[in-house]
Parts: C-alpha cells; sequence; structure tokens
C-alpha cells in the first residue's frame, strides 16, 4: 500500500534556528511530491518537486526531491515565529492518486 | 479562502443522523474533492469530482456519498453519521486537476456524539 512518512511529528527550535523537515515515500507509479503549509485553517502550496535534485526555493524556505532513495527535505533556514505551522508532504502517483502524510508540528519559540 | 466557500465551519450532530457539508466555489473550477483530516493521519481524500455530475471514489469513502448538480457546489453526505466521522472536512478545487494547484476551503469541523 501506497505510503508517506513524516519525521520528527514535532519540533520546538528557536527564532533563528534552521530546520530540516523529512518526507519518505512508498508510492507507486510517482509523479510529484507537494509540500503544503498549515496554519490554524486550510492548507496552502508552497513546492511541487517532480526531478531528482533540483532544488526550489523560496525565500528561507528550499526543498529537495531524492527519487532513488524515495524522500524529500523541506529546509527553513532563520526560522521565524511566522514559521510556527504544520507542514504537510504528499505524493501524487500517475493514476491521480495522492497520499498525504501526517505532518510535522513546527513551533518557532521567540 | 477567497473563491471557496465551505458550511457550516462547525456541527455536533447526533449518531445515525444524515449531515450534509456544502463546499461552494466561484472560480469556475473543473475539479473539486472533500478531505477529512484526522491527527495521526493527514489529508485522506473522500471522494472527488471531475465535472458535473462525474464524481468518484477516494481513499475512504465508506459511509460517504457526494454530489455535484452544478459547477459550483459540491456536496458531502454522511448517510448516517457515526462517532468515527467526528473529523475536520476540507474542500479543494483545482482548475486542471494539478495538484499544485489546489485551494482549500476554511474546513468544517464535525463532531458526531
Amino acid at each position: 500500500e501506497d505510503k508517506v512518512v513524516q519525521s520528527p511529528l514535532s519540533l520546538v527550535v528557536h527564532e533563528g534556528d534552521t530546520v530540516t523537515l523529512n518526507c519518505s515515500y512508498e508510492v507507486t507509479n510517482f509523479r510529484s511530491l507537494l509540500w503544503y503549509k498549515q496554519e490554524k485553517k486550510a492548507p496552502t502550496f508552497l513546492f511541487m518537486l517532480t526531478s531528482s535534485g533540483i532544488e526550489k526555493k523560496s525565500g528561507r524556505l528550499s526543498s529537495i526531491l531524492d527519487k532513488k532513495e524515495l524522500f524529500s527535505i523541506l529546509n527553513i533556514t532563520a526560522t521565524q515565529t511566522g514559521d510556527s505551522a504544520v507542514y504537510l508532504c504528499a505524493v501524487e502517483a500517475s493514476n491521480n492518486d495522492m497520499r498525504f502524510g501526517a505532518g510535522t508540528r513546527l513551533t518557532v519559540k521567540p | 479562502d477567497a473563491g471557496i466557500t465551505q458550511s457550516p465551519r462547525h456541527k455536533v450532530t447526533e449518531t445515525g443522523t444524515p449531515v450534509t457539508l456544502r463546499c461552494h466555489q466561484t472560480e469556475n473550477h473543473r475539479y473539486m474533492y472533500w478531505y477529512r483530516q484526522d491527527p495521526g493521519h493527514g489529508l485522506r481524500l473522500i471522494h472527488y469530482s471531475y465535472g458535473v455530475k462525474d464524481t468518484d471514489k477516494g481513499e475512504v469513502s465508506d459511509g460517504y456519498s457526494v454530489s455535484r448538480s452544478k459547477t459550483e457546489d459540491f456536496l458531502l453526505t454522511l448517510e448516517s453519521a457515526t462517532s468515527s466521522q467526528t473529523s475536520v472536512y476540507f474542500c479543494a478545487i483545482s482548475l486542471q486537476g494539478d495538484r499544485s494547484g489546489y485551494t482549500f476551503g476554511s474546513g468544517t469541523r464535525l463532531t458526531v456524539v
């Protein structure tokens, strides 16, 4: 069965720290991996990754995919309290099926 | 979120009663989805629609039905609510079925007592 596993489940850091969130997957006919940020309500899209080794970057956030080892990481540098959220990883298969991980809850303390 | 509205925002209902949740969009997007979110499980797809009257089952469709009689509305019905259906329900829309283009609604918190 397809599955997506995120680690750690929760993380507490202080402002200015750098964090790395992990997402490993087992999905038949992989098409893409997506990262979302969920604050109090709806998830919002961060990145979509389809090719290994190509880093996607947006400000202090970056992500990379390793299709050989079946994982992705999301890095956040110089964290701020506004980065506090649940970060969701999702993997889409070619049949349009998409599986979400359980999420990593990040808390950034002042 | 602009363009997509879920109602109600919160609901408490009794076991065995039918419940209908509504997702309304003003974006004229073709694809609409219903997810549920539970601790430890992330988001799981219940049903989705790829056009008016065109729907299909997702990963956790048992106990749920959907209807889409017009582009803007996608209804999720719990035929006979059970405590295991206590959850937060999210609707999402996309133009092309491309998941990077998802827009999520603000969610409906449903409690079945």
